[in-house]
């Protein structure tokens, strides 16, 4: 079957504008993660989704992320006035329910400049 | 001190040796274990998920968990070059997983 898939795959951006990267997880899949991968660096928790819930926001670094999540399947990423810090890999998982393995997407590859 | 601690690496091996990655973990709260491998540019890919003391085995990967000293070992026989990628443990409590750092493996033909 179809795993996670994430888009765009790359994006491309100026300090200062606002972005938004998708997440499609393996349909049936409750539990959604959202993960963020700078150079050299371990994976960062951003944000987690139990249905369209999100009981866990605790690694959003500043209020200009934000995350939304709709009939328990697709969500969206949005970053606001990106900074140039904010280059890195974003990574989606879901899972079957929140102790289970996660199954992760190829990432979405976000440059500022 | 880190919830998760991996050795970064980068180990280097010749082709055909065991490789053992391990991490080692401060809360005695978390309940199960997996380790991903990661090809550059690509996303963690899930190779051994397991929940229990003891080892669990699939192919050439063997997934060992020591809840007693909090230390987990992947262990890696018969290596191959397209083995070559970073190693992450992942950790997990109740809808908390944490990750290692990764360690970069190569093995050399």
């Amino acid at each position: 079957g179809a795993g996670v898939s994430q888009s765009p795959s790359n994006k491309v951006t100026e300090k200062g504008k606002d972005v938004e990267l998708r997440c499609d997880p393996i349909s049936g899949h409750t539990a959604l993660y959202w993960y963020r991968q700078s150079l050299g660096q371990g994976l960062e928790f951003l944000i987690y989704f139990q249905g369209n819930s999100a009981p866990d926001k605790s690694g959003l670094p500043s209020d200009r992320f934000s995350a939304e999540r709709t009939g328990g399947s697709v969500s969206t990423l949005t970053i606001q006035r990106t900074q140039q810090e904010d280059s890195a890999v974003y990574l989606c998982a879901s899972s079957l329910a929140p102790s289970n393995e996660q199954f992760f997407g190829p990432g979405t590859r976000l440059t500022v400049l | 001190q880190k919830e998760v601690e991996q050795d970064p690496g980068p180990l280097s091996v010749p082709e055909g040796a065991i490789v053992s990655l391990n991490c080692t973990y401060s809360n005695s709260a978390f309940q199960y274990f997996m380790w991903y491998r990661q090809y550059s540019r690509k996303g963690p890919e899930l190779l051994m998920y397991t929940y229990s003391s003891g080892n669990k085995e699939d192919g050439r990967f063997t997934a060992q968990v020591d809840k007693s000293s909090k230390y987990i070992s992947l262990f890696i026989r018969d290596s191959q070059p397209s083995d070559s990628a970073t190693y992450l443990c992942a950790i997990g409590g109740y809808q908390k997983v944490t990750f290692g750092t990764g360690t970069k493996l190569q093995v050399i033909p």
